[in-house]
């Protein structure tokens, strides 16, 4: 069965610096997508990256990466050079191919330090 | 594009009434997720569509809940009778083909 495990209910971070927030999933599908999204104060669901299960090179967009290990079923997502704009929670999701059902995690909160 | 466009965007109600939520895809996506959001228990699936067909309706939470896609534009979620611990967020969401879903900007319902 699908699942999204988000183990880091809050992070901090300061500005300028990187951050790692982590994701690992479960799956018995070989195709499947994972993606990330933002969720500001303001509430709405902001789609930041994806990556497919049979993309060999990490997704990247922007200041966001997407760190996949397949083998060990993980898709951390990375900030470069935060901005107190980043601060919101962040939700990991995954899609499996054959179902089109899209899952997500618990979310991890960041709050970016001036 | 408009986007994903969800209707009304805040809902407050008694406990007992009838409340619908309404939602209108992006045109040409053929999926369609409801998503409620309450801090206790995060983002849960609670139906989705494919070509306005129901496929899975397993985390829809009792009887009370249903949802019906007559048309590939417009998507309802129905809430009846209403109650309090039915307060959260609503998320619409469509995707196409490919697997990216877009958010509506939700409907926040309070049901008192």
């Amino acid at each position: 069965a699908q699942k999204i495990t988000q183990t880091q209910p809050g992070m901090f971070v300061q500005e300028k610096e990187a951050v790692t927030l982590d994701c690992t999933y479960d799956t018995s599908d070989q195709s499947y997508g994972l993606f990330w999204y933002k969720q500001p104060s303001s509430g709405e669901m902001i789609f930041l990256i994806y990556q497919g299960s049979y993309d060999e090179q990490n997704a990247t967009e922007g200041r966001y990466s997407l760190n996949f290990q397949k083998a060990r079923k993980s898709a951390n997502l990375v900030i470069s050079a935060s901005q107190l704009g980043d601060s919101a929670m962040y939700f990991c999701a995954m899609r499996e191919d054959s179902s089109y059902k899209l899952i997500f995690g618990s979310g991890t909160r960041l709050l970016v330090r001036p | 594009d408009a986007g994903v466009i969800q209707s009304p965007r805040h809902e407050v109600t008694e406990m007992g009434q009838e409340v619908t939520l309404r939602c209108k895809p992006i045109s040409g996506h053929n999926s369609l997720f409801w998503y409620r959001q309450t801090m206790m228990r995060g983002l849960e699936l609670l139906i989705y569509f494919n070509n306005n067909v129901p496929i899975d309706d397993s985390g829809m939470p009792e009887d009370r809940f249903s949802a019906k896609m007559p048309n590939a534009s417009f998507s309802t979620l129905k809430i009846q009778p209403s109650e309090p611990r039915d307060s959260a967020v609503y998320f619409c969401a469509s995707s196409p083909a490919l697997p990216r879903a877009f958010f509506g900007q939700g409907t926040r319902l309070t049901v008192v």
